[in-house]
């Protein structure tokens, strides 16, 4: 697998119900981040769980990290039609200098 | 709230041609990032610049690409002779400290060789 890959590679579901997505990586990092994405835009930071942080949360996300199996989930609860966009997580691999290293990201669909 | 903004929003040139992308990052950001991406596919990192200089690049940032800041607030990417296959979005991000906070993002550059 590649540094930062996410599943599934698409979810479609219900407004109101819940989106898990998923997000696994290789090597150690200082921090995960999520990001999202409409079609056609920039991508607009989430949320920051850092390497030491087991979970957090804003609004409607939680964002949980487990650094020994190198995967985070990304919750997004309530769903809402505008949630409908693609979601990225990113990774700040240590030693990494500078740089955010992004998966291939998720497209979610949320149904009316 | 303080944004990144880049221009022009689409460019269409033909193959050969040189093209610059510009971005204005956030001012009172220290990192500055361009990255790529082709149609529906992955978020590409191409380079890093701080301190005015480049901090890292990936393999995709060769002879081909270079970037700068001419002044204090505008950041360019220049793309010489550009091939069918450079044809994507392009975002420039900035952030205060780097991947250990938060990337701003553009609304990106659609570039399209013809």
């Amino acid at each position: 697998s590649q540094q930062g890959e996410e599943d599934p590679q698409a979810l479609s579901i219900q407004e109101g119900e819940n989106a898990t997505m998923n997000c696994s990586y290789k090597t150690s990092i200082n921090n995960l981040q999520w990001y999202r994405q409409n079609s056609g835009r920039g991508l607009v930071h989430l949320i920051l769980i850092r390497s030491n942080e087991r979970e957090k949360h804003s609004g409607r996300l939680r964002v949980t990290l487990d650094t020994s199996k190198k995967s985070s989930s990304l919750l997004i609860t309530a769903s809402r039609a505008a949630d409908t966009a693609s979601y990225f997580c990113a990774t700040d691999i240590t030693g990494a200098n500078s740089k955010l290293t992004f998966g291939k990201g998720i497209t979610l669909s949320v149904r009316p | 709230e303080p944004e990144v903004t880049q221009t022009p929003s689409h460019q269409v040139t033909q193959m050969g041609q040189e093209v610059i992308l510009r971005c204005v990052p956030i001012s009172n950001h220290l990192y500055f990032y361009w990255y790529r991406q082709i149609l529906g596919q992955k978020v590409e990192f191409l380079v890093s610049f701080y301190n005015n200089e480049i901090s890292e690049k990936s393999e995709i940032f060769d002879d081909q690409f270079s970037v700068e800041r001419p002044d204090g607030s505008n950041f360019t990417l220049k793309i010489r002779s550009t091939k069918l296959e450079d044809s994507a979005m392009y975002f420039c991000a900035s952030s205060d400290i780097g991947g250990r906070s938060p990337l701003h993002f553009g609304n990106g550059t659609r570039l399209t060789v013809t």
